[in-house]
């Protein structure tokens, strides 16, 4: 119950096409989703992350929806760049709980020039 | 204003061996996790350090122990080494004192590989 499953495990975009990466969890308790960005080398960043009071949310060209009743969301990379080019987790943390987060298994994304 | 900071960068050890791996948090927080990351995998929490105390610890052998200074600056001990050991060793600083404080905030990792 405390899975996150992500999908696809590799993606190939063409610059400036639009990047989407889905997640899946059982655990309804489930209240913090936030998206981590990955370049080789380096520790996750944190690009974008909702609460599951809200159904959409957006920042620049990142874009997560949620749907509550599916236990799904999804990121939306518009206008794909090359250095966009990364590996991308989803996560989930229950609250009370310190915060753990539960991730995702990674997608790795290549964006064309 | 400094990020998390993990040292050292890369770690080589031999099976048996035990491994103290550091990390500092970002300034002003006072929460620092730990997590691992096997190739090609997501991070993995192994446990979380606040007011130098262990709060909750993820799905860890006992092998794998932590601690925390009063700076909030913390190290990650693992002893009797294992090949499976080998992994990215991720350390994340947070404030969750404060609205907003589950963003959590990743060094660049220490490389560990067992040989």
């Amino acid at each position: 119950q405390q899975q996150v499953k992500q999908s696809p495990q590799s993606l190939i975009v063409q610059k400036g096409g639009i990047s989407i990466i889905n997640c899946a969890y059982e655990n309804t308790a489930f209240d913090y989703f936030p998206w981590y960005q990955q370049f080789p080398g380096k520790g996750p960043a944190l690009l974008i992350a909702i609460r599951p009071d809200v159904s959409e949310k957006k920042e620049g060209r990142f874009t997560i929806s949620f749907n509550k009743s599916a236990k799904q969301f999804s990121l939306h990379i518009m206008d794909s760049q090359p250095g966009d080019s990364a590996t991308y987790f989803c996560a989930a943390s229950l609250s009370g709980s310190a915060r753990q987060l539960t991730f995702g298994s990674g997608t790795q994304l290549t964006v064309l020039p | 204003d400094a990020g998390v900071t993990q040292s050292p960068t890369h770690l080589i050890k031999t099976r048996g061996q035990q491994v103290t791996l550091r990390c500092s948090p970002k300034s002003g927080h006072d929460t620092v996790s730990w997590y691992q990351q096997a190739l090609g995998q997501g991070p993995q929490f192994i446990f979380q350090y606040y007011e130098e105390e262990e709060r909750q610890r993820g799905n860890f052998p006992d092998r794998f122990s932590g601690h925390q200074f009063p700076n909030y600056s913390s190290e990650l001990n693992v002893n009797a080494l294992l090949l499976g050991d080998s992994a990215l060793y991720l350390c994340a600083s947070s404030d969750l004192r404060r609205a907003g404080g589950e963003k959590l905030f990743f060094g660049s990792g220490t490389q560990l590989s067992v040989l």
